[in-house]
Order: structure tokens, then C-alpha cells, then sequence
């Protein structure tokens, strides 16, 4: 499978607890996008990296959440002390050309 | 600031026959790119069609075109001979040539019936 992966799929944590995503892009594909999408709701972006470098990070991204490339293929987005906010589908994507591919989407629920 | 507005919450269309899917959305930039998305059930985003600013035929993709009116702002998704397998979420989407995500509109169910 040479898609975007994420892993992984489905998360239920309690609320204070932390989280890990991982992405794995498709390979060549420099940039890597994460977005959040709740129910009804269309994507909203997180944060964009370009190789390992984050470009732009959203004002949705709060001090609660971190994301990282160390060497510009995989991506990990932590969640520090999670809250029932948080509760939605983590997506990421990869970019070539024009167009971003998503990932599967990593549902977490904070119960 | 950009904004996409997609103003059918659901939309329900008979297996076979075409369907159209609105989108209109606004910008001040003069060169950007409309994207439609697909979401099915799994949740995973499906790219279907895109069509840049500046392009003045409009976008096809097998049984998937983009009526873009650019006097209008608006970017409507085309799907003829429609099949079960379309019913799904579809989101548009824009993003200009300079900056780097992309903006997304709330999105339309569509629900092909037998």
C-alpha cells in the first residue's frame, strides 16, 4: 500500500491522559499536512511541515498539542492532558503537485 | 479570508441518473485551486477533481466534472450515471497559490437510491 497511513485508527483515552498519532506519508512527498474534522464538520488545519521543518501551525493548535518530523518522513501529533474537546478525527495528508492525499484518519475519543 | 460555502446539507439522487453538488466560496486572491473531496463512511478523503483559477476548461474525471463559474465564485461537482457506491460525504474545497492549506466547506451527504 503506498498511501498516507495512520496509525492508529481508533483511540479511547480518559480525559488528562496523552495521545500519540502517527503518520506515515507517501515517500518523496515533502509536505505533510494535519487536520481535525469533527462530526458534520468539514477539515480544519492543524499544521503543515515541509521535510522536517513546520511551516505553520493553525490557532487551533494549542500548548496542549505538539506535532513533529524528525527527518522529514514520518509525522507524530501528541495531545497532552486530553479533554472531551478533543474528541474528533485526526487526518493526515501528504502533498504532490496540486493536490494533498489524505490518510485514513485516526478517530480519538476522551471519555 | 477565504471561505467555501456548500449550501445542501444532504442531497438523495437516483441510481443512473446525474447529480450536482453546489459550492460557491470566496476570495480576493486572483490564482487559486477548487478541489472536490469524497468521504466515505471509513473516513478516509478521496481526491476527485480539481480545477485551477486560471483554467478555462472546466475540470473532468471519468464520470466527475467541475461546472466552474468564476464570475459567480462558484465550483459546482457534476456526477453522471450516478452508482450506490457514491453515497458519501463530499466536501469542497480551495486553496490559493500562495499559501499552503487548504480551506474546506462544511460538506453535502449524498445518498443514491436503488
Amino acid at each position: 500500500d503506498t498511501g498516507v497511513s495512520q496509525d492508529p485508527r481508533h483511540k479511547i483515552t480518559k480525559r488528562g491522559q496523552n495521545v500519540t498519532f502517527r503518520c506515515d506519508p507517501i515517500s518523496e512527498h515533502n509536505r505533510l499536512y494535519w487536520y481535525r474534522q469533527t462530526l458534520g464538520q468539514g477539515p480544519e488545519f492543524l499544521t503543515y511541515f515541509q521535510n522536517e521543518a513546520q511551516l505553520e501551525k493553525s490557532r487551533l493548535l494549542s500548548d496542549r498539542f505538539s506535532a513533529e518530523r524528525p527527518k522529514g518522513s514520518f509525522s507524530t501529533l501528541e495531545i497532552q492532558r486530553t479533554e472531551q474537546g478533543d474528541s474528533a478525527m485526526y487526518l493526515c495528508a501528504s502533498e504532490s503537485g496540486n493536490t494533498i492525499y489524505f490518510g485514513e484518519g485516526s478517530w480519538l475519543t476522551v471519555v | 479570508a477565504q471561505k467555501i460555502t456548500q449550501t445542501q446539507p444532504g442531497m438523495f439522487v437516483q441510481e443512473k441518473e446525474a447529480v450536482t453538488l453546489d459550492c460557491t466560496y470566496d476570495t480576493s486572491d486572483q490564482s487559486y485551486g477548487l478541489f472536490w473531496y469524497k468521504q466515505p463512511s471509513s473516513g478516509e478523503m478521496i481526491f476527485l477533481i480539481y480545477q485551477g483559477s486560471y483554467d478555462e476548461q472546466n475540470a473532468t474525471e471519468g464520470r466527475y466534472s467541475l461546472n466552474f463559474q468564476k464570475a459567480r465564485k462558484s465550483a459546482n461537482l457534476v456526477i453522471s450515471a450516478s452508482q450506490l457506491g457514491d453515497s458519501a460525504m463530499y466536501f469542497c474545497a480551495m486553496r490559493d497559490n500562495y499559501g499552503q492549506n487548504f480551506v474546506f466547506g462544511p460538506g453535502t451527504r449524498l445518498s443514491v437510491l436503488p
